[in-house]
């Protein structure tokens, strides 16, 4: 079974530091996105990800966030200068085609910020 | 922007009793995806639905896309404590993915 993994599974850090999440998704996959989820709310789309370029993106998706490709393989979010309401699960999914093959979502990476 | 409507928003059940969860997307979807979730943790695929009047069926997790694959619903038979948590539909518009609000099932004994 195919597998999306997303590291690091919990993250803990001070309020204005920088946060990476890595995803490695599945390898013949061409589109990626990243998913959050504050706690006992709802999944909410940020960013999706398309022939190195963002294809579109939510209004939470703001100039503190940035997502890359950098080698081929990862798939990584960067917060630049985290706030407490930045606390949430990332989920990471990829996706071989739009329309209709399945979407792989990752276990998520839980990040607090204190 | 894309709304997936799920309901009832809560459900509480004794134990043995059959429930439905449904979930109603405004546009026909390419996929329906059915995820339960444990409070705080990763989403655990249950089912994906791609062709209309699909049903599929999992140990006693029952889901079914309609004709016009705008809506479906998630049926459990004879509900068990195990049951219990929060179920998510997901919605593949051909363009995006998207969640639905979620419905936390809880299961009394």
């Amino acid at each position: 079974e195919p597998e999306v993994t997303q590291t690091p599974s919990h993250q803990v850090t001070q309020m204005g530091q920088e946060v990476i999440l890595r995803c490695v998704p599945i390898s013949n996959h061409l589109y990626f996105y990243w998913y959050r989820q504050i706690l006992g709310q709802k999944v909410e789309f940020l960013v999706s990800f398309y022939n190195n370029e963002i294809s579109e993106k939510s209004e939470i998706f703001d100039d503190q966030f940035s997502v890359e490709r950098p080698d081929g393989s990862n798939f990584t979010l960067k917060i630049r200068s985290t706030k407490l309401e930045d606390s949430a699960m990332y989920f990471c999914a990829s996706h071989r085609t739009v329309s209709g093959n399945t979407i792989y979502f990752g276990e998520g990476s839980w990040l607090t910020v204190v | 922007s894309q709304e997936l409507e799920q309901s009832p928003q809560s459900l509480i059940v004794q134990e043995g009793k059959n429930l439905t969860i449904n979930c109603t997307s405004s546009k026909t979807l390419y996929g329906l995806y059915w995820y339960k979730q444990k409070y705080g943790e990763g989403l655990i695929f249950l089912m994906m639905l791609q062709k209309g009047g699909e049903e599929k069926s999992h140990e006693k997790i029952t889901a079914k896309l309609d004709e016009k694959k705008q809506q479906s619903s998630l049926h459990i038979t004879a509900s068990q404590p195990s049951h219990a948590g929060i179920y998510l539909c997901g919605a593949d518009t051909g363009n995006q993915f998207y969640f639905g609000t979620g419905t936390s099932l809880t299961v009394i004994p």
